[in-house]
């Protein structure tokens, strides 16, 4: 069976300050693909990264950066820097080889950033 | 380039009638597509996953009887909530993809409440 799992549900921060949201991931599939989204308070989900399971590669991107680590089945996610926009929920998905494409999401954690 | 939309954002109807969600695939062909649920403060989760062409494939404990799933052509995807009651008030999702690629592109969502 594939899982995610996000322990933390929701997580507050002082602007500027930088924050690592966790996500661990179970699957038997050789073949996967990791995402970030962020869904703002409109509900759109924004695609944040995708990464497939041969990749372990850390990820910038501005302010934003990835920690695939397969030894441990995770690949969190760490703000720099934050700022009130990133305020959000974010959700870590996984994709395996074998289901077609379908997402399997976790439980997502809520990022506040206060000013 | 792949943008997905939704009709329509919102939708408000009475118990017991039916609503139709449009998903359309904008500027790409969607081989297949995903419909999503998302109650208040959770996480999406899977409905069915459809194939132009094809049956959709529904996840456990959802009535297929009651969500009805076309995918008539490429680019458009229909969820069809019948006798709708308030439980199924929610945030539908739908994301699309194309043949051979992980990435799935998702729609704004629509909000259903049924009063």
């Amino acid at each position: 069976a594939q899982k995610v799992t996000q322990a933390q549900t929701e997580i507050s921060v002082v602007e500027k300050e930088d924050v690592t949201l966790d996500c661990v991931y179970e699957t038997r599939d050789t073949t996967y693909y990791l995402f970030w989204y962020k869904q703002p308070p409109s509900g759109e989900l924004v695609f944040l990264i995708r990464r497939n399971s041969f990749d372990e590669q850390n990820e910038i991107s501005g302010r934003y950066s990835w920690n695939f680590q397969k030894s441990t089945s995770s690949f969190n996610f760490t703000i720099t820097a934050s700022q009130v926009v990133d305020s959000a929920v974010y959700f870590c998905a996984l994709s395996g080889q074998g289901n077609t494409g379908k997402l399997i999401f976790g439980q997502g954690t809520t990022l506040q950033v206060k000013p | 380039g792949a943008v997905v939309s939704q009709h329509p954002s919102w939708v408000i109807c009475k118990s017991g009638t039916s609503v139709k969600i449009e998903c359309r695939s904008l500027d790409f062909q969607a081989t297949t597509m995903f419909w999503y649920r998302q109650f208040p403060k959770q996480s999406l989760m899977l409905m069915a996953t459809s194939n132009e062409g094809s049956k959709a494939t529904y996840e456990q404990g959802v009535e297929k009887d009651k969500f009805l799933i076309n995918h008539a052509s490429l680019t458009l995807s229909t969820l069809t909530v019948t006798s709708a009651h308030p439980e199924d008030s929610s945030f539908y999702i739908c994301s699309a993809r194309t043949s051979g690629s992980p990435e799935q592109y998702f729609g704004p969502g629509t909000r259903l409440t049924v009063t």
